[in-house]
């Protein structure tokens, strides 16, 4: 199985920052990856597709880059809505796999 | 608009059986692959099974094999989980998600969830 390994597991950051996630996993995974955004008591929502394809309607400080095995989420400028539980998911090969999340945070 | 709504959760003891239904809408069902994802209570998200357009392919995670079975029914826009020898680790809400694009097996849209709880 291939594992997906993010850190850190919680950050602290105020309005304003750049904020940087990353998600290594064991095995090349090529450009198969997804990132989400998960809030108390919801269902996640898809932020970043293939890697770095930012999906409709998701405001433009989001932004995904890597391939291989190394992949970051960026936050170019953390807004008061963005305080959440960030997830990466790869779909290169069965059983998919899912990070075990970043939790963003005041 | 894309809606996925999931029922048939609830309150189940170990060794006991349960079927999770998705009904979708908003879309055209039978070009996407569906999905199947759980969060235990505090947890992460953790990928359980899939399911192609057509019902051809199914892929589980190793816990849940033998045990759940993913299925569909184009023709009622609907995809379920059938549950059985449920155990306590198995207590958590279940997504169902459809691909984020046709022909996709990574997720774009989930529902809001369904609880599952295992207890004696």
């Amino acid at each position: 199985d291939i594992q997906m390994t993010q850190s850190p597991s919680t950050l602290s950051a105020s309005v304003g920052d750049r904020v940087t996630i990353t998600c290594r996993a064991s095995q090349n995974i090529n450009s198969w990856l997804a990132w989400y955004q998960q809030k108390p008591g919801k269902a996640p929502q898809l932020l970043i597709f293939q890697a770095s394809s930012l999906q409709g309607g998701v405001p433009s400080r989001f932004s995904g880059s890597g391939s291989g095995t190394e992949f970051t989420l960026t936050i170019s400028s953390l807004q008061p809505d963005d305080f959440a539980t960030y997830y990466c998911h790869q779909f290169n090969s069965y059983p998919l796999t899912f990070g075990g999340g970043t939790k963003v945070e005041i | 608009e894309v809606q996925l709504v999931e029922s048939g959760g609830g309150l189940v003891q170990p060794g006991g059986s349960l079927r999770l239904s998705c009904t979708a809408s908003g879309f055209t069902f039978s070009n996407y692959w569906m999905t199947w994802v759980r969060q235990a209570p505090g947890k992460g998200l953790e990928w359980m099974a899939n399911i192609k357009e057509d019902g051809s392919k199914r892929y589980y995670m190793d816990s849940v094999k033998g045990r759940f079975t993913i299925s569909r029914d184009n023709a009622e826009n609907s995809v379920f989980l059938q549950m059985n020898s449920l155990r306590v680790e198995d207590t958590a809400v279940y997504y169902c998600a459809r691909g984020f694009r046709g022909g996709s097996v990574g997720t774009g849209y989930w529902g809001q969830g369904t609880l599952v709880t295992v207890t004696p």
